[in-house]
């Protein structure tokens, strides 16, 4: 599959304990987006990257952290988890710097539940 | 402030009726707006964006910045047309990646 691919699909953790979740974008995209669903919530831009570089940045909590890779990969990084972080957080890339640009291309989403 | 906005949580129309799936949005400069759909067990994807004035899978969807609105159109629904549908605002330059989205309509087409 060629697509965007998350990893873990789901994670269960305590409270207080830190993750990463991982995305690799499809071949060839530069730009990745991180995004939080939370319940009956929409989905919440975090942070976008292009081409290893911070791009654009959203309510992303102090807690949280990502970074791109020379690879591309990104990964969201996210400590001192709380019960509300709980959530399925997408990612999604794109061949373009923005989404006016280009398409964007969403992962499966990696579900996390904080207990 | 950016905001999006699709105010039906839920619309549950006939196979055959017109569907109309409604967004606002609020922004002060010059919007870029998209409507994103996810079918189930499928993951999010573009379904139409405004500056395309495309029909895709028989929808349609017109800016108005008088009304501030992005309401996404078909005239007669099919069964496969039920999903979850989001709108969207690219808010900011075309070189920045903050794609705002509302809350999702759920459109439910029954037989």
């Amino acid at each position: 599959d060629s697509g965007v691919t998350q990893t873990p699909k789901h994670l269960i953790t305590a409270t207080g304990q830190r993750v990463t979740l991982r995305c690799s974008p499809r071949s060839g995209d530069l730009s990745v987006y991180w995004y939080q669903q939370s319940l009956d919530q929409g989905l919440q831009f975090l942070i976008q990257y292009y081409n290893g570089e911070e791009r654009a940045k959203g309510n992303i909590l102090e807690r949280f952290s990502a970074q791109q890779f020379p690879d591309l990969h990104s990964e969201l990084n996210l400590s001192s988890l709380e019960l509300g972080d709980s959530a399925l957080y997408f990612c999604a890339s794109s061949v373009a710097r923005g989404p006016t640009t280009g398409e964007l291309f969403f992962g499966e989403g990696s579900r996390l539940t904080v207990l | 402030a950016q905001r999006v906005t699709q105010p039906e949580k839920l619309l549950s129309v006939f196979k055959g009726a017109p569907v109309e799936l409604k967004c606002n949005y609020s922004y002060s400069g010059s919007p870029e707006l998209f409507w994103y759909v996810q079918y189930s067990r499928q993951r999010l994807q573009l379904l139409l964006r405004h500056i395309s004035r495309e029909s895709i899978k028989g929808f349609t969807a017109d800016l108005n910045k008088g009304e501030t609105s992005f309401h996404l159109k078909k005239p007669f629904a099919q069964e496969e047309d039920s999903a979850m549908y989001y709108c969207a605002l690219s808010a900011g330059s075309s070189n920045t990646g903050k794609l705002i989205f509302g809350q999702g309509t759920t459109l439910q087409v029954k037989p």
